[in-house]
């Protein structure tokens, strides 16, 4: 499978403090995209990082990219309740296509 | 601008039916690709159609397949439906023009939630 790994598949942390999570992939990437689910519904994207680059800042959110590692991490900082949802990571393929290989995803629970 | 719209949000069907799941991009966006969710596969990638073509493709049976129309709507139908098919449906739609930019962000639908029975 192609499929990329992250971890915690859980994370449960309090109001005000930081997440961390974590991806790993399989192939050669061109960039690598953070995005956000809310319980069954659609997936929202928040950060992308170019294979260049090895760190990204976007409001609260921090991603680092070590592509001799092939992983990525994203960082919520001073998370609130409203960040609760599920995480994934996603590479594009390479090539002339759209199409994303997903990450297991991290379920996140920010408790008030 | 307005969002990826799919239709229906939910759906119950019987085995052996089958159904069509509706997508419309943003405006100007002329990629448009599937993907099934479930708990136990995650995110799956079922097909990609750009300008009308399909230009990439997942690893499910030929059950699944899909269309786009050339005001870049998408449809995708399943026929002979099966309980593993019960699943949330995510259409997501990009740029995806030439080289640059290609491999760009994806917009997601809110999902049709198919349940079969």
């Amino acid at each position: 499978s192609q499929q990329g790994e992250e971890d915690p598949q859980a994370l449960s942390i309090q109001e005000g403090e930081n997440a961390t999570m974590n991806c790993s992939y399989k192939t050669s990437i061109n960039n690598l995209q953070w995005y956000r689910q809310n319980s069954g519904r659609g997936l929202v994207h928040l950060i992308l990082i170019r294979s260049n680059e090895r760190e990204k800042h976007s409001g609260r959110l921090r991603v680092t990219l070590d592509t001799s590692k092939k992983s990525s991490s994203l960082l919520i900082t001073a998370s609130r309740a409203a960040d609760t949802a599920s995480y994934f990571c996603a590479t594009p393929l390479m090539g002339a296509t759209n199409k994303l290989i997903f990450g297991t995803g991290t379920l996140l629970a920010v408790q008030p | 601008k307005a969002g990826v719209t799919q239709t229906p949000r939910y759906l119950i069907k019987t085995r052996g039916q089958q159904v069509t799941l509706s997508c419309s991009p943003i405006s100007g966006h002329r990629s448009v690709s599937w993907y099934q969710q479930t708990p136990g596969q995650g995110l799956q990638f079922l097909f990609e159609y750009f300008s009308e073509t399909q230009r990439n493709k997942g690893n499910f049976p030929g059950r699944f397949s899909g269309r786009q129309f050339s005001n870049s709507r998408s449809e995708m139908n399943v026929s002979t439906l099966e309980l593993g098919d019960s699943a949330l449906y995510l259409c997501a739609s990009s740029l995806g023009g030439g080289t640059r930019k290609i491999n760009t962000e994806a917009f997601f639908g809110q999902g049709t939630r198919l349940t079969v029975v």
